[in-house]
């Protein structure tokens, strides 16, 4: 069975760079089977899809963060990473990477990283 | 604002029935999958496709599909299924996008 887990600094300086990295195991980042996805909350609020990733490398963004947001993979080290420019109070949040899944009549995020709180602050 | 729209808050009395509702212009064309979100942990899908339950989620819950209305079903609710639900669909570009949450109060 997958299992995501979130990795990364917990504090980040306004301006600066968010960085993440997920590692999957119980199965292969390449078997095609799920986009690769990173999910944000806001303390007390709800959730927000950032983007995801493809094992071959292509990308979708969140159109609201996407001149900010590079989602990568590393398919030899079974790991996906986020990274989230010029940061600002407002992105601090439980960041989840999830594994995705999506056809013509809808899609789901299963399994769920634990979560990984990332606070910007100076 | 989300596309997807969830009543901020329902409860319901132990043991009876209480269904959850999320409204999106998109529901008319795609299946919403539902999350459970309990404090201090990750959502967890309840729900996926038109009404799939993953290995483990009890069969008291159920989703179902209307229009623009998809609704979470929970019959029989227990003191264990109160937490936070989301829906998630996709936007009018085909985004993923989820509901602003409904919590649910199990009385």
């Amino acid at each position: 069975q997958v299992q995501l887990q979130e990795s990364g600094p917990g504090l980040v300086k306004p301006s600066q760079t968010l960085s993440l990295t997920c590692t999957v195991s119980g199965g292969s980042i390449s078997s095609g089977d799920y986009y690769w996805s990173w999910i944000r909350q806001p303390p007390g609020k709800g959730l927000e899809w950032i983007g995801y990733i493809y094992y071959s490398g292509s990308t979708y963004y969140n159109p609201s963060l996407k001149s900010r947001v590079t989602i990568s993979v590393d398919t030899s080290k079974n790991q996906f990473s986020l990274k989230l420019s010029s940061v600002t109070a407002a992105d601090t949040a439980v960041y989840y990477c999830a594994s995705g899944t999506d056809y013509d009549y809808g899609n789901w995020f299963d399994p769920w990283g634990q979560g990984t709180l990332v606070t910007v602050s100076s | 604002s989300s596309e997807l729209t969830q009543d901020p808050a329902v409860s319901v009395a132990l043991g009876q029935t209480v269904r959850i509702t999320c409204q999106g212009d998109s529901l008319r064309s795609y299946y919403a999958s539902w999350y459970q979100q309990k404090p201090g942990q990750a959502p967890v899908l309840v729900i996926y496709g038109k009404n799939n339950r993953p290995s483990g989620i009890p069969d008291r819950f159920s989703g179902s599909s209307s229009g623009n209305t998809a609704s979470l079903t929970i019959t029989g609710a227990q003191a264990e299924d109160e937490a936070d639900y989301y829906c998630n669909s996709r936007d009018s570009s085909g985004n993923p996008v989820f509901g602003g949450g409904t919590k649910l109060t199990v009385l």
